[in-house]
């Protein structure tokens, strides 16, 4: 069966705090792992891993895959009020391009 | 934990004709569930929050004539694409709200094509 478990579910910080996102997977046919930002409505695509150690960057967002491990982490540096929003993780796979969602981190960040 | 499922995961149909697509929520009951559509680098737009035993709430831009969704019972919600055409080709995905949670819960999704 098909896993892909986030941790924390929830987290609470202050503005200017780092915070490092956990996602973990059992899937077969892996194809990608993405992560979203969801606000209020549809989540906003932020990142797609395809290959192990190579880390993705934006802004004060970063990401990792490790293929071995069946993990990626999500960091957000220097976060800010605007950074609280539930963030995603999606593991896509090749057949039939199904993704498997977790559940999400919900990320407060108090000023 | 929470499940939702899709079926079918994988459809392909002849243009003009109406493809329904559902998801259930398999271990709880959803009050809310949304669909979403999945557009190319990955993005999703939400397309419409359906609301059991109420009419869905849709988007701006999206059709409510051409994108039915029924919200019949507590862990049922169907997405009927009527007179599909070829742009409607896209994966579609669900998700639902679990009781009084902000948590959703998404499908896998379903791949539609649209000869």
């Amino acid at each position: 069966e098909d896993k892909v478990v986030q941790s924390p579910l929830s987290l609470v910080v202050h503005e200017g705090d780092t915070v490092t996102l956990n996602c973990s997977y059992e899937v077969t046919n892996f194809r990608s792992l993405l992560w979203y930002k969801q606000e209020k409505k549809a989540p906003t695509f932020l990142f797609m891993l395809t290959s192990s150690g190579i880390e993705k960057k934006s802004g004060r967002l970063s990401s990792i895959l490790d293929k071995k491990e069946l993990f990626s982490i999500l960091n957000i540096t220097a976060t800010q009020t605007g950074d609280s929003a539930v963030y995603l993780c999606a593991v896509e796979k090749n057949n039939n391009n199904d993704m498997r969602f977790g559940a999400g981190t919900r990320l407060t960040v108090k000023p | 934990g929470a499940v939702v499922s899709q079926h079918p995961s994988r459809v392909i149909c002849k243009s003009g004709t109406s493809v329904k697509i559902e998801c259930r929520s398999l271990d709880f009951q959803a009050t809310t569930m949304f669909w979403y559509r999945q557009f190319p680098k990955q993005s999703l737009m939400l397309m419409a929050t359906s609301n059991e035993g109420s009419k869905a709430t849709y988007e701006q831009g999206v059709e409510k004539d051409k994108f039915l969704i029924n919200h019949a019972s507590l862990t049922l919600s169907t997405l009927t694409v009527t007179s599909a055409h070829p742009e409607d080709s896209s994966f579609y995905i669900c998700s639902a709200h679990r009781g009084n949670t902000d948590t959703q819960y998404f499908g896998p999704g379903t791949r539609l094509t649209v000869l």
